[in-house]
């Protein structure tokens, strides 16, 4: 079993839709949340932490839920340049990211 | 300011040949980490340098590769003998201080196909 799991879609929404995607993590050690983007052949980059409280970013909204070991991403009226591999990424009390396989989001006119 | 370089950005190369690829991270940045992402899979961290000391390198799959950092500036991955299942890209990080994973900063990556 993967220690982080994610849908890897891909998801196809119109611009303007909101989408979410899910993630689960299997270590209840796992300390520190992110959700990357990653666009087609480049690296990674970091959209946001994660905390406990929930934290917000414009038009992204995440959530952690650690008692179900859950995190959510919520992209809110969608553009076509959301279109993206989103990758749920976990690391423990190392500095090593444990990464989801991703998420594809294809946002159409 | 420059970001974290890689190069090359492409290899392609036989079953059995040798590669290195090598990483420039950000000026300054103490931890350099090599991942990996393999087709289809997530991506995996390789190892974890801090300055040219190996700080966790676990996540090497075999003793075929070898990772150096000497003088603790910029690092070299080499496959040998490369096999097929290395095929992949590969990408590099860096950060200022140990737990900074806000501030981690990954390089463009290295596709490397060995047919």
């Amino acid at each position: 079993r993967k220690e982080v799991e994610q849908d890897p879609g891909p998801f196809n929404v119109p611009e303007g839709a909101t989408v979410a995607f899910n993630c689960t993590y299997s270590n209840s050690a796992s300390q520190s949340f992110f959700w990357y983007r990653q666009d087609c052949r480049k690296e990674p980059k970091l959209l946001m932490s994660v905390y406990s409280s929930g934290n917000e970013d414009g038009r992204f909204t995440a959530q952690l839920n650690r008692a179900s070991q859950y995190i959510s991403l919520l992209i809110r009226d969608s553009k076509l340049s959301d279109s993206a591999t989103y990758l749920c990424v976990v690391n423990r009390r190392t500095d090593k990211l444990i990464f989801g396989t991703g998420t594809r989001l294809q946002v159409f006119p | 300011e420059a970001g974290v370089t890689q190069f090359p950005s492409h290899s392609v190369i036989e079953k059995g040949q040798t590669v290195t690829l090598r990483c420039d991270p950000i000026s300054g940045h103490d931890n350099l980490y090599w991942y990996r992402r393999v087709m289809g899979k997530e991506i995996k961290f390789l190892l974890h340098f801090v300055k040219e000391s190996k700080q966790d390198e676990s996540g090497m799959p075999n003793n075929r590769f070898l990772a150096e950092r000497t003088g603790g500036t910029y690092s070299t991955l080499k496959v040998q003998p490369a096999e097929l299942e290395d095929s992949g890209v590969y990408f590099c990080a860096s950060s200022q201080d140990l737990g900074a994973n806000e501030k981690l900063f990954f390089g463009s990556g290295t596709q490397l196909s060995v047919l």
